[in-house]
């Protein structure tokens, strides 16, 4: 089983407040992203990154920022919360193995956010 | 735009053989297939992946044509706890490429 975790599992924020969506991975993989998804539709790639010291943003516009500061850790922050933020988001890790390779992802259980 | 065109949803009872069929047209030579499976409130979980012909593993079969412009995902014997959004993707080897996610097809396993 992947080891990938997100943190907190579940929040509830009111509108401006910035915060930290957390997420770890214990597998040494050098990619990681994030997701964005909403009830019932596809995920949207909001950031990833190849290593430590890169981060790119995906292809859904996003008012988040991410750092990539340890192989392990990959944390989302947003500013100032709206209500549009409110969504579920996944991280996610893949080795980075031989560009022949396929790619697999490992997904955390994600974090369902809610802003008022 | 997603790469591939699968059913939005399907249903099935306890005990059936689940076949989830998946187009890809425009697959490249180098482009791999892939299935996860998604269930409320979780990340997806991979399932399997092949290239061509038929790969089976501990859950499921994948059966690919010839031409490979399609594939279908079997599931033996489903139950309950097989209802989930599957979601079918192809994409190439390489560190560069980034994964396009469709709707998927939402099983429904009835008792």
């Amino acid at each position: 089983e992947a080891d990938i975790y997100q943190t907190p599992r579940y929040l509830v924020i009111g509108t401006g407040k910035k915060i930290t969506l957390e997420c770890s991975q214990t597998m040494g993989h050098d990619k990681m992203y994030w997701y964005q998804q909403d009830p019932g539709m596809e995920l949207h790639l909001i950031h990833y990154s190849y290593g430590v010291n890169s981060t790119e943003k995906g292809d859904l516009s996003s008012e988040s920022t991410v750092s990539r500061i340890r192989t392990e850790h990959f944390p989302l922050t947003l500013e100032s919360a709206r209500p549009s933020h409110t969504s579920q988001y996944l991280c996610a890790s893949s080795p980075l193995d031989r560009a022949d390779e396929f790619e697999k992802l490992f997904f955390g259980s994600g974090t369902q956010l809610s802003v008022l | 735009l997603a790469k591939t065109t699968q059913p939005i949803s399907m249903d099935s009872y306890e005990g059936q053989e689940v076949n989830i069929t998946c187009s890809h047209n425009n697959i490249a030579t180098n482009d791999y297939i892939t299935w996860y499976q998604q269930f409320p409130s979780q990340g997806p979980r991979f399932i399997i992946q092949g290239y061509k012909t038929k790969v089976t593993n501990e859950v499921a079969s994948l059966f690919i044509p010839a031409d490979r412009k399609s594939s279908t995902l079997s599931l033996p014997r489903v139950s309950l706890s097989d209802t989930a959004v599957y979601y079918c993707l192809v994409e190439g080897a390489g560190n560069n490429r980034k994964l396009i996610w469709g709707l998927g097809t939402s099983l429904a396993v009835n008792p």
